[in-house]
């Protein structure tokens, strides 16, 4: 069975340093993995995702992901956090056969200024 | 554009009786999702339309929930004899359809409470 796991329920970061949020995934096959956030009352935004190619994936408001096939991961991070970075965010995958998004359970970001 | 829109935006009903959630998504997406998020199960997939082809309904929690989508394009969510552990933000998400790597672009839910 697919399966997401976001073993932090919280990160806590100060304003200015690297941030990263953790994201392990279980499928069979190669999957497509994809970051989403979510702010306060909003509805969730797409940040990124890893089809093929490159490990290291570039997305929106200077995030970026590593996937690691051998340690089956998908690490979100940014190299300077903001306040304005402060949400839920939302690691997933998606098998090759099947439309459906499978979710962690998210992560609450919190930086501080 | 316009982005996937959804209504209500909020819901309240009693207990025992029927909703309609709608969902217009992104014009020119050929696929169409629906999730849940409530606080003890997170986000969960219900269903998905891709074309003409059959739905997969493979988490739709029970036979009270159904959901078509008429011409392609809207769909609507229907819970029957609503139950409060319904209670939960609905999400409807579009894609396009060309491969299964297409993001998913969400709309800002509908907020259903069960009284």
């Amino acid at each position: 069975a697919q399966s997401v796991a976001q073993p932090e329920d919280q990160v806590n970061v100060a304003e200015g340093n690297p941030l990263t949020v953790k994201c392990t995934y279980s499928v069979s096959g190669n999957p497509y993995l994809f970051w989403y956030v979510q702010y306060p009352n909003r509805g969730l935004q797409f940040l990124l995702k890893y089809i093929t190619g490159d490990n290291l994936v570039k997305g929106s408001y200077g995030f970026e992901a590593e996937f690691n096939k051998s340690q089956t991961s998908f690490h979100l991070k940014k190299p300077s956090a903001l306040v304005s970075d402060s949400a839920l965010y939302f690691c997933a995958v998606r098998g090759r056969n099947t439309g459906k998004l499978i979710f962690g359970q998210g992560t609450t970001l919190q930086v501080k200024p | 554009g316009a982005g996937v829109s959804q209504s209500p935006s909020n819901k309240v009903t009693e207990k025992g009786k029927d909703v309609e959630l709608r969902c217009d998504p992104i014009s020119g997406h050929t696929a169409l999702y629906w999730y849940r998020q409530s606080l003890g199960q997170g986000l969960e997939f219900l269903i998905y339309f891709q074309g003409n082809s059959a739905p997969d309904k493979s988490g739709l929690p029970s036979d009270r929930f159904s959901a078509e989508r008429t011409g392609g394009s809207v769909s609507t969510l229907t819970i029957q004899r609503t139950q409060q552990e319904d209670s939960a933000v609905y999400l409807c998400a579009s894609s396009l359809a060309e491969g299964g790597y297409n993001e998913q672009f969400f709309g800002p839910g509908t907020r259903l409470t069960v009284l």
